[in-house]
């Protein structure tokens, strides 16, 4: 079956933009969770969806939202973009709310903000 | 913040030699995943091990889990090349469907 799609896989913007990044997850799974990924910081968790709504949320400014349709697709939104924003942003599906359960991820979408 | 911290930051080894990567995390765990990454590319799961197991093996990887540590080791017998990637173990401490990633340990196999 076909595995975690996320699009675009690169993307330039400049400062102050925003951006909308969607992540299509593995057919039948529900859960749907974020990371953003940089040099300094490493793995950090941004939000995870179940079932349209959001389950738990990471450390970051209200500027990143996201949300998660009927389908399980998600989508992540960055407004009022900065520098620091600059990284790559992975999206993981998993079939849903059960300890223990594998996560698989996407290729990712680098994001560069100039 | 990172839960977990992988030790070493980085590792080269030749070959055929075995690597060994270690894993220390904070909080009590219900399970603690391994995955692989290339070179700034999506995640690739591993293996997982649950607290109430201490060691699981998956091909040429060896995982075990000592809760009383709060330590995980990663070993890959008889390295490749195609080994060469970066490590990071991930923790979840239950409740939804949260994983936390340590920072990782970067394998470079030498042909």
């Amino acid at each position: 079956k076909a595995g975690v799609t996320q699009t675009p896989r690169y993307l330039i913007k400049t400062r102050g933009q925003q951006v909308t990044l969607s992540c299509s997850p593995i057919s039948g799974h529900r859960s749907v969770s974020w990371y953003q990924q940089t040099p300094g910081q490493g793995l950090q968790f941004l939000f995870e969806y179940f079932s349209e709504t959001q389950r738990n949320k990471g450390n970051f400014p209200g500027r990143f939202s996201g949300r998660q349709f009927s389908n399980s697709r998600s989508e992540m939104n960055v407004s009022t973009l900065e520098l620091g924003d600059s990284a790559l942003y992975l999206c993981a599906s998993s079939l849903g709310h059960s300890l223990g359960t594998e996560a698989f991820f996407g290729q990712g979408t680098r994001l560069t903000v100039v | 913040s990172q839960q977990g911290e992988e030790d070493p930051q980085a590792l080269s080894i030749q070959e055929g030699e075995n690597a060994t990567m270690n894993c220390s995390y904070k909080t009590s765990i219900n399970n603690l995943q391994w995955y692989r990454q290339n070179s700034g590319r999506g995640l690739v799961h591993l293996i997982l091990i649950r607290s109430n197991e201490r060691e699981k093996h998956s091909g040429r990887l060896r995982v075990t889990l000592d809760t009383s540590k709060k330590s995980s080791s990663l070993l890959i017998t008889a390295s490749r090349a195609a080994d060469t990637a970066s490590y990071f173990c991930a923790t979840d401490s239950g409740g939804y469907q949260k994983v936390t990633f340590g920072t990782g340990t970067k394998l470079q196999v030498i042909p």
